[in-house]
């Protein structure tokens, strides 16, 4: 069992470059997050999904842009990389219900030169 | 909106009590969740507190206090693989569970 499967694991990009962070999850999740976490700061949520084909700005979504592909799939896209969002990501999913358990990918590693 | 406040680091000796606390200011409430985070890892679930009150799960305990607008999460029996950040969490007004994460507490155990 996978659970939450995020690619790619590393990246280095130079600023204006754009790129798609993957993620999946295989638990028939319906809510879906994308969480930005700067070195010894807490988890921001960029954007929130609560259901296929629902969408909802978090606390710091300026400069992405997400798609809930499908129920599964939650990809997050930086279409003009800027050095200020070199951050570790964070993708997760949970049932959905409130406090329910968020099961969070491994990560990417994303910095911007 | 939501804010949820926590001290930034919290040192202890292994097999002390800890108590991390959580204050938080929120337009909506429904409960609060606590998670784990080792360095460079991701984060993991440790407890949620929907009613107000201890609940325990081994080691670890968390409280709830809604007129209080605080909760913290204590870890008993310490040890080492407990240094770690820890975050209390809480889902917005609406039903759902768009999770907004405190500001973290870096939880040092020494020998």
């Amino acid at each position: 069992n996978a659970g939450v499967t995020q690619t790619p694991k590393f990246q280095v990009l130079k600023t204006g470059q754009s790129m798609t962070l993957q993620c999946a999850q295989d638990m028939n999740h319906n809510s879906m997050y994308w969480y930005r976490q700067d070195p010894g700061m807490g988890l921001r949520l960029i954007y929130y999904s609560a259901s296929e084909g629902t969408t909802d700005k978090g606390e710091v979504p300026n400069g992405y842009n997400v798609s809930r592909l499908n129920k599964r799939e939650f990809s997050l896209r930086l279409e003009s990389a800027a050095p200020s969002q070199t951050s570790v990501y964070f993708c997760a999913s949970s049932v959905g219900a409130p406090g329910t358990e968020a099961f969070f990918g491994q990560g990417t590693r994303l910095t911007v030169v | 909106g939501q804010s949820l406040e926590q001290p930034s680091e919290v040192t202890a000796v292994e097999g002390a009590i800890v108590q991390i606390n959580c204050t938080y200011q929120t337009s909506g409430f429904y409960g609060l969740s606590w998670y784990q985070q080792h360095d460079g890892g991701a984060p993991t679930f440790l407890s949620y507190n929907a009613l107000d009150g201890l609940e325990e799960t081994g080691r670890f305990s968390s409280f709830l206090s809604r007129s209080d607008s605080y909760g913290y999460l204590l870890l008993q029996e310490l040890q080492m693989k407990d240094s770690a950040s820890y975050f209390c969490a809480a889902p917005g007004t609406g039903g759902g569970n768009k999770l907004t994460f405190g500001t973290g507490t870096q939880l040092k155990v020494e020998l």
